[in-house]
C-alpha cells in the first residue's frame, strides 16, 4: 500500500456521461497530480493541487476539471464522456509543490466508457 | 523543454538473464533528478530509484542496478538474473518545472519487459 488511495478503482460508463474520480494522497502530502495514461498517448500530466491551490495545468481537456479539498483529498470531474477517455488514470502526491524529492502513485481508476 | 526516450518497446528474455532498459533524456536543467517506476500488469506505478544528477556513482540495489552517465544524458537500468516476476513495464521519467515554479513528471513511452521462465 504506497499510501495514496483511489477510488473506484474500475468505472464502466457510457459516452456523454460524467463520473468523479477520487484521490486521498499521502498522510502529511499537500501536493496532488492527476495523470492519465492511454495507449496511444502514454502518461501525461493533466493538473497539479497543492494544499487546494491549483499549481500547474497540462494537457487537460476543457471538459476536465478537478479541486482539492480541505482534507486535502482531490477529485477529477470528467464530463461528456467520449470513447477517447477511456485511460488509467493515476493520482500522484508528494509533501512540497515540488515532487523532486519523491512522488507516491496510488493504484489508478481504469475508466473505460463505452 | 525536457524529453525522455526509452528506444525499447518491449523486450523479452529467459528467466536468469540479465536484461538492460535504455533511457536516454534531454533536459536544458543543470541539476535535476531522474526516476525509474515499475508498472506490473496489476497496473499500479511503482517507484524504483530517484538520482541526482550530482551523484554520477552506479546505485545497485539487490538484483537492481542502475548507470547514470551525464555525458551521455543516459540513466540505464539492468534486473541481473531476471525473474519472472519482473515481467512488468518500466518508465523513465524526468521532472520539468512548470511556468508557476511547480513541477510535473514527463515520462518516457516505457519498455514492457516479458520474462519467460
Amino acid at each position: 500500500d504506497s499510501g495514496v488511495t483511489q477510488t473506484p478503482k474500475h468505472l464502466i460508463t457510457a459516452t456523454g456521461q460524467r463520473v468523479t474520480l477520487r484521490c486521498s494522497p499521502r498522510s502529511g502530502d499537500l501536493s496532488v497530480y492527476w495523470y492519465q495514461q492511454s495507449l496511444d498517448q502514454g502518461l501525461q500530466f493533466l493538473i497539479q493541487y497543492y494544499n487546494g491551490e491549483e499549481r500547474a495545468k497540462g494537457n487537460i481537456l476543457e471538459r476536465f476539471s478537478a479541486q482539492q479539498f480541505p482534507d486535502l483529498h482531490s477529485e477529477l470531474n470528467l464530463s461528456s464522456l467520449e470513447l477517447g477517455d477511456s485511460a488509467l488514470y493515476f493520482c500522484a502526491s508528494s509533501s512540497a509543490p515540488r515532487g523532486s524529492y519523491g512522488y507516491t502513485f496510488g493504484s489508478g481508476t481504469r475508466l473505460t466508457v463505452v | 523543454a525536457q524529453k525522455v526516450t526509452q528506444a525499447q518497446t518491449e523486450i523479452s528474455v529467459v528467466e536468469k538473464e540479465d536484461v538492460t532498459l535504455d533511457c536516454v533524456y534531454e533536459t536544458r536543467d543543470t541539476t535535476y533528478y531522474l526516476f525509474w517506476y515499475k508498472q506490473p500488469p496489476s497496473g499500479e506505478l511503482v517507484f524504483l530509484i530517484r538520482r541526482n544528477s550530482f551523484d554520477e556513482q552506479n546505485e545497485i540495489s539487490g538484483r537492481y542496478s542502475w548507470n547514470f552517465q551525464k555525458s551521455t544524458s543516459s540513466f540505464n537500468f539492468t534486473i541481473t538474473a531476471s525473474q519472472v516476476v519482473d515481467s512488468a513495464v518500466y518508465f523513465c521519467a524526468l521532472p520539468h518545472i512548470t511556468q508557476g515554479g511547480s513541477e510535473k513528471l514527463v515520462f518516457g513511452k516505457g519498455t514492457k519487459l516479458t520474462v519467460n521462465p
